[in-house]
């Protein structure tokens, strides 16, 4: 299957610091990306839809200021977390679907942890 | 409101045995479905993908479609302790064929 990458695997930061997490797509171009979050023992939470060229598409409760998406290329996305405080430690997840109406690839998943 | 309904569990099984997983689906012209595993602290990883009415298999792992029910199944043949983990079903629905409908999981636990 296509290959994406995302790094860090873990991140401590303080309270009021930003983190940037990067998801690569390495063997496919995607035009999309999408950036979930997920709390222990809860199921995946759609965050945003990361477009190649364009602007993110939030998720209703998601404060696009607070967690910045860029796609600057079709194998690059990231989400920036601004300010981070405490309750925004949590599982990151990006992924991108091979094509159009296919299977979505995951990369390996960012464990932020806010002290 | 589109959805995909799945059993939370736990499902528990002896190991060896046929583990059954389950999901529904509310828009009647999805397309395609999918189930991933995904082990705790882990992301979710791709099993199967099924697109047209019937069975699909792929070495212990058969996926079943209905779509007249509305139905996706996941079989786990000679299940191993190392199934053990979450099952996640997912399905676009029709007209967005770039956003996945998640179903929120089943637990799966295999008993040595």
């Amino acid at each position: 299957g296509a290959v994406v990458s995302q790094h860090p695997s873990r991140v401590i930061c303080k309270s009021g610091t930003s983190v940037k997490i990067e998801c690569r797509s390495l063997d496919f171009q995607a035009t999309t990306m999408f950036w979930y979050r997920q709390f222990p023992k809860q199921s995946l939470m759609l965050m945003a839809t990361s477009n190649e060229g364009s602007k993110a598409t939030y998720e209703q409760g998601v404060e696009k200021d607070k967690f910045l998406i860029n796609h600057a290329s079709l194998t690059l996305s990231t989400l920036t977390v601004t300010s981070a405080h405490p309750e925004d430690s949590s599982f990151y997840i990006c992924s991108a679907p091979w094509g159009a109406g296919t299977e979505a690839f995951f990369g390996q998943g960012t464990r932020l942890t806010v002290v | 409101q589109k959805e995909v309904e799945q059993n939370s569990g736990p499902l528990s099984v002896p190991e060896g045995a046929i583990a059954s997983l389950n999901c529904t689906y509310s828009d009647r012209v999805s397309q395609s479905f999918f189930w991933y595993r995904q082990y705790s602290g882990k992301s979710p990883e791709l099993i199967m993908s099924i697109y047209s009415n019937g069975d699909k298999e792929d070495g212990r792992f058969t996926a079943q479609l209905n779509k007249a029910s509305q139905y996706v199944s996941l079989l786990i043949r000679d299940s191993q302790p190392s199934d053990s983990a979450t099952y996640l079903c997912a399905v676009y629905p029709a007209g967005n064929n770039r956003k996945l409908i998640w179903g929120l999981g089943t637990s799966l636990a295999v008993n040595p």
